[in-house]
């Protein structure tokens, strides 16, 4: 099972900046979302497709539509800056993330 | 303080087996699980597979199946992975992640580097 991503993304601060992640029958599938920055471990940022941790800011969101899970970051920060990297699973124990997406904030 | 502990970096020869374990503290053990993840050197990450913190229940991705094994050990609270067969491409960063259910991985160690060379 693949999950394709965008290698990279380039956004402005203050724009907004929307990480798509495809995959066959993504919508019968459970999405969680990760931020990696530079030298650390990973960090969840969505879960259950569109669900926000505590701690992370409301200008995250996940949404899924057809074959595509999106996650959006509304008003970019630097800090929000790192690779970004969507996971997926079924009932089938199948789990696996996608290639991950660079974000840069110009 | 919640936190998973990870052994330190090892160096091995192609062939061998290494042992990473991630000693978790500040909650309770056995009321999760944990993923394993790998992510090669200027890679993504890969699923490596999972094991409950209760009863030692293990689904191991199918591409390692055969070469890996996780266990757990409650009375230290400790996860640990081995792998076995050693190649050049298991050269990697090998993190554990607990798991909430359904693979949520909301805490991870700090990883431990696999160097595997002749």
């Amino acid at each position: 099972y693949v999950l394709t991503q965008a290698p990279s993304l380039s956004v402005a601060p203050g724009r907004t900046a929307t990480f798509s992640c495809g995959g066959n029958n993504i919508g019968s599938k459970t999405v969680h979302w990760y931020r990696q920055r530079a030298g650390q471990a990973p960090v969840l940022v969505i879960y259950y497709d569109s669900g926000r941790p505590s701690g992370i800011p409301e200008r995250f969101s996940g949404s899924k539509s057809g074959s595509t899970a999106t996650l959006t970051i509304s008003g970019v920060e630097a800090g929000d800056e790192g690779d970004y990297y969507c996971q997926v699973w079924d009932v089938s124990g199948l789990v696996v993330f996608g290639g991950g997406t660079k974000l840069t904030v110009l | 303080q919640v936190q998973l502990v990870q052994s330190g970096g090892v160096l091995k020869r192609p062939g061998a087996s290494v042992k990473v374990s991630c000693k978790a503290s500040g909650y309770s053990f056995s009321s999760h699980g944990f993923s394993w993840v790998r992510q090669a050197p200027g890679q993504g990450l890969e699923w490596m597979g999972w094991i409950s913190g209760y009863n030692g229940k293990t689904n191991y991705a199918e591409s390692l199946q055969d070469r890996v094994t996780m266990t757990i050990d409650t009375s230290t609270s400790t996860a640990s992975m081995e792998l076995r067969s050693l190649r050049f491409d298991d050269t990697a960063l090998y993190y554990c992640a607990r798991d909430l259910g359904d693979y949520v991985l909301d805490l991870w160690g700090l990883g431990t580097l696999v160097t595997v060379s002749s």
